[in-house]
């Protein structure tokens, strides 16, 4: 039973373009979500967050939305660069039940091509 | 401010043999958390400990065991090694108190290989 789904396996997209990353999720006890970025052969790094009484939070080029009544959220990644190539995890807590693991989704491989 | 750490990066076992992962988190750090990274599961939480104290627990046989020390650092062990415990294991560390827990940074991994 995956309670954080990536329903896309793989994307890409042309440098300077926008990327739409997406994500949903089930367990309606879950309260904050993050995103981390992972390259191979290292950890996932930490790319930004939300708590679920926001619809919307911004770093830079990055931004994540959060739709709770479709229990959906996404990532946009504006321009694209080279760089952003890599495998991009939906992460959510229910810090608020108690418990901060993070349940995972199983990625998604962005390609950012030039 | 230096990241997470683990040691060893790489390990060979052979089944039935026991191993022990170290992590070290970013220092002022009070929680650790275990995952298993596998191709077909993806991410899945072994465990996390805070103060010294196991505070979460996954859904992993018994096989899979962990401790903190006072200094915040973690250990990992595996006991009778099986071929399906070969995956990349990540610690991730967090201040551990309240909202801070959520925001929880990984150290490169141990590549773990059962033959």
């Amino acid at each position: 039973d995956q309670q954080v789904k990536q329903n896309s396996p793989s994307l890409s997209v042309q440098e300077g373009r926008i990327s739409i990353l997406n994500c949903d999720y089930t367990n309606s006890m879950f309260d904050y979500f993050l995103w981390y970025k992972k390259y191979p052969a290292e950890g996932p790094t930490f790319l930004i967050s939300i708590s679920s009484i926001k619809d919307k939070n911004e770093d830079g080029r990055f931004t994540v939305f959060l739709n709770k009544s479709a229990k959906h959220l996404s990532l946009h990644i504006v321009p694209s660069q080279p760089g952003d190539s890599a495998v991009y995890f939906c992460a959510a807590s229910a810090g608020g039940a108690g418990s901060y693991q993070l349940t995972f989704g199983k990625g998604t491989k962005l390609s950012v091509i030039p | 401010k230096a990241g997470v750490t683990q040691t060893p990066r790489y390990l060979i076992k052979t089944r039935g043999q026991q191993v022990t992962l170290s992590c070290s988190p970013i220092s002022g750090h009070r929680s650790v958390s275990w995952y298993q990274q596998t191709p077909g599961q993806g991410l899945q939480f072994l465990f996390e400990y805070f103060s010294e104290t196991q505070r979460n627990k996954g859904n992993f046989p018994g096989r899979f065991s962990g401790r903190q020390f006072s200094n915040s650092r973690s250990e990992m062990n595996v006991s009778t090694l099986e071929l399906g415990d070969s995956a990349l294991y990540l610690c991730a560390s967090s201040l551990g108190g309240g909202r801070s827990s959520y925001e929880q940074y990984f150290g490169p991994g141990t590549r773990l290989t059962v033959t």
